[in-house]
């Protein structure tokens, strides 16, 4: 099972709506709604920010969305704030009974 | 609150092994599927593997770079979830962190470091 595929690094002002793609295929992404986004800053375990591909878990701003197209997955941060600062992946359920995650991105606020 | 604590972790010698533990606490442990996944020193996640409730069969499931080689089980009377490596290569270094599923991961754990080397 490969890791599904994310830009290395992502950037953008404070204010600014910043969008990262996860691009799996059709036995995992492309298979279920079973997407979730993690938050990881340095040295942390990471955090749920967003599952079955659009649910916001309770606490998580809602400048977070999530959506899918086909085999693509998308998390966006609208009002990008020095805080969304950190790694960001993307994980999937597959066809096999198994969980894939995303190769991770670094988003960086200007 | 929930709270996950992973122990058992440290230095090992390729070829050993090593029981890492996961204490559950703030929920129905019984009733919760539960996860492993693990980070290797500045790369990012890996899934290790998932373990189904008892109710829901218990059946367990393994990412392709461990399977054959490494067990989850758990002790529902310990509220316990345990990941048994066997025949550790240098490539199994990483913190393992304890997840959570449904969703899946909802409540991680601190991690605990794993260190394969001779």
């Amino acid at each position: 099972q490969s890791a599904l595929t994310q830009p290395a690094s992502v950037s953008g002002s404070p204010g600014q709506s910043i969008t990262i793609s996860c691009t799996g295929t059709s036995s995992d992404v492309g298979a279920y709604n079973y997407v979730s986004w993690f938050q990881q800053y340095p040295g942390k375990a990471p955090k749920l920010m967003i599952h079955e591909v659009t649910n916001r878990p309770s606490g998580v701003p809602d400048r977070f969305s999530g959506s899918k197209s086909g085999t693509t997955a998308s998390l966006t941060i609208s009002g990008l704030q020095a805080e969304d600062e950190a790694d960001y992946y993307c994980s999937s359920y597959t066809i096999s009974d198994t969980h894939v995650f995303g190769t991770g991105t670094r988003v960086t606020v200007l | 609150e929930v709270q996950l604590v992973e122990s058992g972790g440290g230095l090992v010698e390729p070829g050993g092994s090593l029981r890492l533990s996961c204490a559950a606490s703030g929920f129905t442990f019984s009733n919760a599927w539960m996860s492993w996944v693990r980070q290797a020193p500045g790369k990012g996640l890996e899934w290790v593997g998932r373990i189904k409730s008892k109710v829901d069969g218990g059946a367990t499931y393994y990412g392709a770079p461990v399977k054959g080689r490494f067990t989850i089980s758990r002790d529902d009377s310990k509220n316990t979830l345990y990941l048994q490596m066997n025949s550790l290569k240098t490539e199994d270094t990483a913190v393992y962190y304890c997840v959570r599923n449904r969703p899946f991961g909802c409540y991680w754990g601190q991690g605990i470091l794993v260190s394969v080397s001779s």
